[in-house]
């Protein structure tokens, strides 16, 4: 049983564009954490959320944590062809112990 | 600074034999993970330790599969026998033992069992 459900699973846009991640469960988090994944290589955290109804802005990164704790969303406004990845959102509700999300996988064309 | 540091980066063997997977954490790092990478599952957690010491096994799949943390800086998970549904990546991450802390991970280890 997948706990954290991502979606889409797939995005493939043209750069410029905005798009929308959404990480959801039926369980309450802790905290709620997003990661990129590039081929080769292990995921990269880039923000933790903490509170319900965190914002979080990393440059043209924005990410929302569910006023109830259970969803959280990752917004990207310009797309690059950087940004191109794997995105996960990982939920903690004991000291340190994650469970990952199915994942998004994003391909941004130039 | 170095970071998490798996080997091999990659393995291919022939179903049946013994793998083993190696791990150095950063550093200071307290608590270290192995997850498994695939695409139909995702990432899966299988075991972590919290200075040195196995906390939560609960995600490795088989009796075939064990690990150790023998110190501070090394830790194995090994498959014995293996089998073609073994594989996947698998990653090692570790991470310092506070609230909300990020999970560093290595660049895993691409195992291929034919």
């Amino acid at each position: 049983t997948q706990l954290l459900e991502q979606s889409p699973q797939f995005l493939s846009i043209q750069e410029g564009e905005n798009l929308t991640v959404y990480c959801n469960s039926s369980s309450v988090f802790s905290s709620l954490q997003w990661y990129r994944q590039e081929p080769g290589e292990g995921p990269v955290l880039l923000v933790t959320v903490v509170t319900g109804g965190e914002v979080k802005k990393l440059k043209r990164l924005t990410f929302q944590f569910g006023d109830a704790r259970k969803d959280s969303s990752l917004h990207i406004t310009a797309a690059q062809p950087g940004d191109t990845g794997l995105y996960l959102c990982a939920g903690g509700w004991s000291f340190q112990k994650l469970v990952f999300g199915t994942g998004t996988r994003l391909l941004v064309s130039p | 600074d170095a970071g998490v540091i798996q080997s091999p980066r990659h393995e291919v063997t022939e179903m049946g034999q013994e793998v083993t997977l190696r791990c150095k954490p950063i550093s200071g790092h307290d608590y270290l993970f192995w997850y498994r990478q695939t695409m139909m599952r995702g990432l899966e957690l299988l075991i972590y330790f919290n200075n040195n010491v196995p906390i939560d096994d609960s995600g490795m799949p088989e009796d075939r599969f064990s690990a150790k943390m023998p110190n501070a800086s090394f830790s194995t998970l090994k498959i014995q026998p293996s089998e073609p549904r073994d594989s996947a990546v698998y990653f090692c991450a570790s991470s310092l033992g506070h609230p909300n802390q990020p999970q560093h991970f290595g660049d895993g280890t691409r195992l291929s069992i034919l």
